[in-house]
C-alpha cells in the first residue's frame, strides 16, 4: 500500500527554538498533504491543507506564522513550528492524498506515523 | 456544520467476543464515511470507507460497517475480536471540497481494550 513517512518520529527542543517536521510520500505523488495535531487522548484536529506549489490553507484558529508549511514537491511537505513553547507539545500527523497516477482511488488519504514534539 | 460523534470513549471486550463501535454523523449531503485505527504512537490506518452503493461495507482485518442514513450512523463491527485489535478507533466524515479532495472531520475516538 501507499507509504507516508515522517521525520523525525520524536523531537525534544527548548522553548524558543524552531522545529521542522518532514512528511514524505514514498511511493506515490501527492498534490495535497494535510497536517493534523493530536492532543493526548483526543481526536485529530486538522491544522492546514498543503497543496504543491501554492500557499497552505490554514484552519480557523491556527496561526500561520507559528506553523509554517511548505509543499515544495509532489512528495515532500514540511511543517516548521517557530519559536516553540511548551503548549506546542503534541503529536503531529501528516497525511497525503494520492494524485491518482498510481492506480489507487483518487482522493484517499494515507497517514504518516506521526511526530511527537516535546518543548521544554 | 459537519460533525462526528463517537459516544463510547472506552470499550473493553473479551477476546473472541463480538464488537460494535458506534458512530453518528451530522452532514448536509450524502456523506463520505471512514473508519481508521491507530495503534499506540502510530499514524492512522484506513479500515474501510463508504462513498456510495451497498450500505454494508467490508474492510480489512475482518471489520465491516453499515451506513444507515435514517439513523445518521456508520457503526463498525467485527464478529470475533483478536487481542491485536486493541487500539484507538476513529470515525471520520469527509467533506468534499473543490479540487476533489476530502477534508476529514474526526470523531473523538473509541479506545478498545481486549481481555484474554
Amino acid at each position: 500500500g501507499a507509504v507516508v513517512s515522517q521525520h523525525p518520529s520524536r523531537v525534544i527542543c527548548k522553548s524558543g527554538t524552531s522545529v521542522k517536521i518532514e512528511c514524505r510520500s514514498l511511493d506515490f505523488q501527492a498534490t495535497t498533504m494535510f497536517w493534523y495535531r493530536q492532543f493526548p487522548k483526543k481526536s485529530l484536529m486538522l491544522m492546514a491543507t498543503s497543496n504543491e506549489g501554492s500557499k497552505a490553507t490554514y484552519e480557523q484558529g491556527v496561526e500561520k506564522d507559528k506553523f509554517l508549511i511548505n509543499h515544495a514537491s509532489l512528495t515532500l511537505s514540511t511543517l516548521t513550528v517557530t519559536s516553540a513553547h511548551p503548549e506546542d507539545s503534541s503529536f503531529y500527523i501528516c497525511s497525503a492524498r494520492d494524485r491518482g497516477t498510481s492506480g489507487r482511488a483518487v482522493g484517499e488519504q494515507f497517514f504518516g506515523p506521526g511526530t511527537r514534539l516535546t518543548v521544554l | 456544520a459537519q460533525s462526528v460523534t463517537q459516544p463510547d470513549i472506552h470499550i473493553t471486550v473479551s477476546e473472541g467476543a463480538s464488537l460494535e463501535l458506534r458512530c453518528n454523523y451530522s452532514y448536509g449531503a450524502t456523506p463520505y464515511l471512514f473508519w481508521y485505527v491507530q495503534s499506540p504512537g502510530q499514524g492512522l490506518q484506513l479500515l474501510l470507507k463508504y462513498f456510495s452503493g451497498d450500505t454494508l461495507v467490508q474492510g480489512i482485518k475482518g471489520f465491516e460497517a453499515e451506513f444507515k442514513r435514517s439513523q445518521s450512523s456508520f457503526n463498525l463491527r467485527k464478529p470475533s475480536v483478536h487481542w491485536s485489535d486493541a487500539a484507538e478507533y476513529f470515525c471520520a466524515v469527509g467533506h468534499l471540497l473543490s479540487g476533489g479532495y476530502n477534508k476529514l472531520i474526526f470523531g473523538a475516538g473509541t479506545r478498545l481494550a481486549v481481555h484474554p
